[in-house]
């Protein structure tokens, strides 16, 4: 079944260093779609990053990056240099092509990151 | 500019009471979705609809009850059934569902935190 895995539930990270966050994801679909969220305190959902299953190179987007190793089933988001903004739930999330899913995405538990000054 | 608004931010409800939560969409998007989070938890998707006129069940729609009569409004009901309706509770929508999907991110309102009193 399809399923994604986060196993930091939190994190402390000094400002300015680079994080990275795991995900990994389970699907027997060959076309799949990986997602990065971000949830501050306030509670909205920023999208942050997304990554296709045939896409040849790892997605950036800004100070956002993602370590997509395909054969390991792996979706790390990477953050370089770390902001006091940067703390906040991050959630991994993946579409896969239909089946019992129906096209809905799949969400892990999420990461709480803290950032220290 | 477009986005999704969902309103009220904060709602109470009392004992036996039926409350909507109200979301609307100026994106244009086909689909749109509903989801609940528990303090310290990821998303758990209550109703989603692929089209107007059109709506399933996701994981916990046990309670709650949705309408599509618009494209951009997808109100959400927590009934008095809902024995613990005291959760976050988002609205998201994304361009169109199915197979050409998988590559779009959703994108969601702020949120309606509902409590009982």
């Amino acid at each position: 079944a399809q399923k994604i895995t986060q196993t930091q539930p939190g994190m402390f990270v000094q400002e300015k260093e680079a994080v990275t966050l795991d995900c990994t994801y389970d699907t027997s679909d060959q076309s799949y779609g990986l997602f990065w969220y971000k949830q501050p305190s306030s509670g909205e959902m920023i999208f942050l990053i997304y990554q296709g299953s045939y896409d040849e190179q790892n997605a950036t987007e800004g100070r956002y990056s993602l370590n997509f190793q395909k054969a390991r089933k792996s979706a790390n988001l990477v953050i370089s240099a770390s902001q006091l903004g940067d703390s906040a739930m991050y959630f991994c999330a993946m579409r896969d092509s239909g089946g019992i899913s129906n096209y809905q995405l799949i969400w892990g538990a999420g990461t709480k990151l803290i950032i220290k000054p | 500019d477009g986005g999704i608004t969902q309103s009220p931010k904060y709602l109470f409800r009392k004992e036996g009471q039926n409350v909507t939560l109200s979301c609307e969409q100026n994106l244009n998007h086909d689909a749109m979705y509903w989801y609940r989070q528990d303090p310290g938890q990821g998303l758990r998707l209550i109703y989603y609809s692929q089209i107007v006129n059109d709506f399933q069940k996701g994981d916990i729609a046990e309670g709650y009850s949705v309408s599509r009569e618009k494209k951009e409004s997808f109100p959400l009901t927590v009934t008095s059934a809902q024995k613990n309706p005291t959760a976050f509770y988002l609205c998201a929508s994304s361009l169109r569902w199915g197979g050409s999907s998988i590559n779009q991110p959703q994108h969601f309102g702020d949120g309606t935190r509902l409590s009982i009193l």
